[in-house]
């Protein structure tokens, strides 16, 4: 299967620290998105590229949140001095073309628990 | 993008088709009406979309209204495996998807 990668699938971490996540998108993709999920909610856009191109931000990306995508291949997401309120699974998706009609395809996410 | 408008929840037996409505009375004529599920535990996965006509592929079916400012995804014969939030999202740009809450779609045997 050759879908879209996560890892670590599941991190735990004390308050204060730093967590990277790692993201493989489908071959040849060149759209890539994060996304966050709180429990009870659907997932909450946080910031795509286009190859390495980082094209929009959300709000909900704050400073301490960093995302980068070097060579327009997998991409990682930082997040600096981790807060309780930083625990939500973190979805990376991907998609080819920039349609409206393309498809999005979603990995299965990385779980993050601050404690 | 447009707003979408879905039920909480929804409840069905095993084996018997379900529909779940989704309301977009603001869409506008570029927007694409896509459908995504969710399992627990698991990242979103695609079931659906159109635009215009009604589509059908292997996990569904989806109805657009005629004057599209509602739509309908019809899973067939609804399975344990169905059981899942279904998110319909209104797409017209490139751009990323925008989640609502959803329908929780629970299915009983």
């Amino acid at each position: 299967d050759t879908g879209v990668s996560q890892d670590p699938r599941h991190k735990i971490t004390k308050r204060g620290q730093n967590v990277t996540f790692r993201c493989d998108p489908i071959s040849e993709h060149n759209r890539l998105y994060w996304y966050r999920q709180t429990l009870g909610q659907g997932p909450e856009f946080l910031t795509y590229f286009q190859n390495e191109a980082q094209l929009e931000k959300s709000r909900l990306l704050s400073d301490r949140f960093s995302a980068e995508r070097p060579k327009g291949s997998f991409s990682t997401l930082e997040i600096q001095r981790t807060e309780q309120g930083d625990s939500a699974m973190y979805l990376c998706a991907s998609s080819s073309g920039d349609s409206s009609g393309n498809t999005i395809y979603f990995g299965e996410g990385s779980w993050l628990t601050v404690v | 993008d447009a707003k979408t408008t879905q039920p909480n929840s929804m409840e069905s037996n095993e084996e018997e088709p379900v529909h779940l409505p989704c309301n977009h009375s603001t869409i506008s004529g570029t927007d694409y009406i896509h459908w995504y599920r969710q399992l627990p535990s698991q990242g979103p996965e695609y079931v659906i979309h159109g635009l215009t006509s009604n589509v059908n592929n292997r996990m569904a079916s989806l109805a657009i209204a005629e004057d599209r400012k509602s739509s309908t995804l019809i899973l067939h014969r609804a399975t344990l495996r169905d059981a899942a939030v279904y998110y319909c999202i209104l797409r017209n740009s490139g751009y990323a998807l925008n989640f609502g809450k959803g329908t929780s779609l629970l299915v009983t045997p």
